[in-house]
């Protein structure tokens, strides 16, 4: 059975310092996979998704950036983490080809930016 | 551009109450899926159901039912007699031809 895990669950860093979260999906191959930010009492939203190694689409400009350095493997980083950065972020997969299946989504990661 | 409204931004209700929660949707692409998500106080999410745009049939899932109409691009989920697990954000999500859209989720809270 496919599982995906994120870690580590909870970070607190300042503002400044650098930041990297980490997935991983298991059980499948060539997935999809997404990063999603939720903000405090906020929707989700959709910061990167990729559909293939090295194959990175951004959604939203800002000082966060993402790399498949691997199929199952996908990172969110930063060099210089801010403020607005606090939220829960949630690593996701889907199945390859096109955006009409379900997303399994990971244990979420949640950031506090002092 | 894809958009998901969730009006709704909290709901509270009794034990054994029935709910509704309301979805609303913009997309021009012609084909397109609809989900609904639970986010439990855990924080993962939890897939509950999708809908493709060419299945407007509604579904009924033991106190889950789903009401897909295209007329009017909503996608609205009821849970009857309610109960204090159902307590979680619920969120209603457009997938299309390149991502997928979240709504901005409601809190529903089911008090004893």
């Amino acid at each position: 059975s496919q599982t995906i895990h994120q870690w580590p669950a909870t970070l607190v860093q300042p503002v400044g310092s650098p930041l990297s979260l980490e997935c991983t999906v298991e059980g499948t191959s060539n997935p999809n996979l997404y990063w999603y930010r939720q903000a405090a009492g906020r929707g989700l939203q959709l910061l990167f998704y990729s559909v293939g190694i090295g194959q990175i689409s951004s959604e939203v400009p800002q000082n966060l950036s993402a790399s498949r350095p691997q199929d199952r493997q996908f990172i969110l980083s930063s060099k210089k983490l801010l403020l607005s950065d606090s939220g829960f972020y949630l690593c996701a997969w889907s199945g390859q080809g096109s955006y009409t299946g379900e997303l399994f989504f990971g244990e979420g990661s949640r950031l506090t930016v002092l | 551009a894809q958009k998901v409204t969730q009006a709704q931004t909290e709901i509270s209700v009794v034990e054994k109450e029935d709910v509704t929660l309301d979805c609303v949707y913009e997309t021009r692409d012609t084909t397109y899926y609809l989900f609904w998500y639970k986010q439990p106080p855990s924080g993962e999410l939890v897939f509950l159901i999708r809908r493709n745009s060419f299945d407007e049939q509604n579904e009924i899932s033991g106190r889950y039912s789903w009401n897909f109409q295209k007329s009017t691009s909503s996608f609205n989920f009821t849970i009857t007699a309610s109960q204090v697990v159902d307590s979680a954000v619920y969120f209603c999500a457009l997938s299309g031809n390149n991502d997928m859209r979240f709504g901005a989720g409601t809190r529903l809270t089911v008090k004893p």
